[in-house]
């Protein structure tokens, strides 16, 4: 099946610092999505794209559709201590076969 | 609040006893899935159901069964619970191009 590599595994950084993780894939999507998860709570969209090369922002969030659509990236800015969760990547082709990748995990220390 | 609520929160079964998840969603959403999340993984497909009264396998289907019971429910049956099912499962809806909405998770150890 498609596989979707997701990097880095994880991050520690210092507040007000910002973050980039990404997304690689062996096939290409028609859709990615940045979904947050925090504990003990199910995944909450942050950012979704439809269009290769389509970048788009959601407050300190950025996020792009990269123009081969096999890859994206999630940028955050400005990180505070509440940014703190895993963040999962998500592909799809079509509505029924969305994959996701393993997640970074961010810590953020004040 | 409008969301996916999912039933229960936490459970712990024996191997060989069933169990049935329940899902519901008051979105209106055509389409309802069921995802298992495993540690250091992403969270995997294990089967989906696009319409009432159609569901279909995803990635992952071995050892499950599910209803759509009507536009709102959709549930996951574990007819002989195995300690590799031991997971976080995740029900999410859908519809359109729109993405998914997750509910916040069944833990479910299975001894």
């Amino acid at each position: 099946g498609q596989q979707l590599n997701q990097s880095p595994q994880s991050m520690f950084i210092q507040e007000g610092e910002d973050v980039s993780m990404n997304c690689t894939s062996s096939s290409i999507f028609n859709t990615w999505l940045w979904y947050k998860q925090d504990p003990g709570e199910g995944p909450v969209l942050l950012i979704a794209l439809y269009k290769a090369g389509e970048l788009t922002s959601n407050g300190r969030l950025t996020a792009q559709f990269g123009i081969t659509r096999k890859d994206s990236f999630l940028n955050i800015s400005a990180s505070i201590p509440s940014d703190v969760g895993i963040y999962f990547c998500a592909g799809s082709f079509n509505n029924n076969d969305m994959r996701f990748g393993a997640g970074t995990r961010l810590t953020v220390k004040p | 609040n409008a969301g996916v609520t999912q039933t229960p929160k936490f459970q712990v079964l024996k191997t060989g006893q069933s169990m049935t998840l329940q899902c519901a969603q008051d979105m209106n959403h055509n389409s309802m899935y069921w995802y298992r999340q495993d540690p250091g993984m992403g969270l995997r497909l294990i089967y989906y159901s696009a319409s009432e009264g159609t569901t279909d396998k995803g990635e992952v289907p071995n050892g499950y069964n599910v209803s759509r019971l009507n536009k709102r429910e959709f549930s996951l049956r574990l007819e002989s619970a195995a300690p590799s099912q031991t997971s976080v499962y995740f029900c999410a809806s859908q519809t359109g191009n729109q993405p998914q909405h997750f509910g916040d998770g069944t833990r479910l150890s299975i001894l």
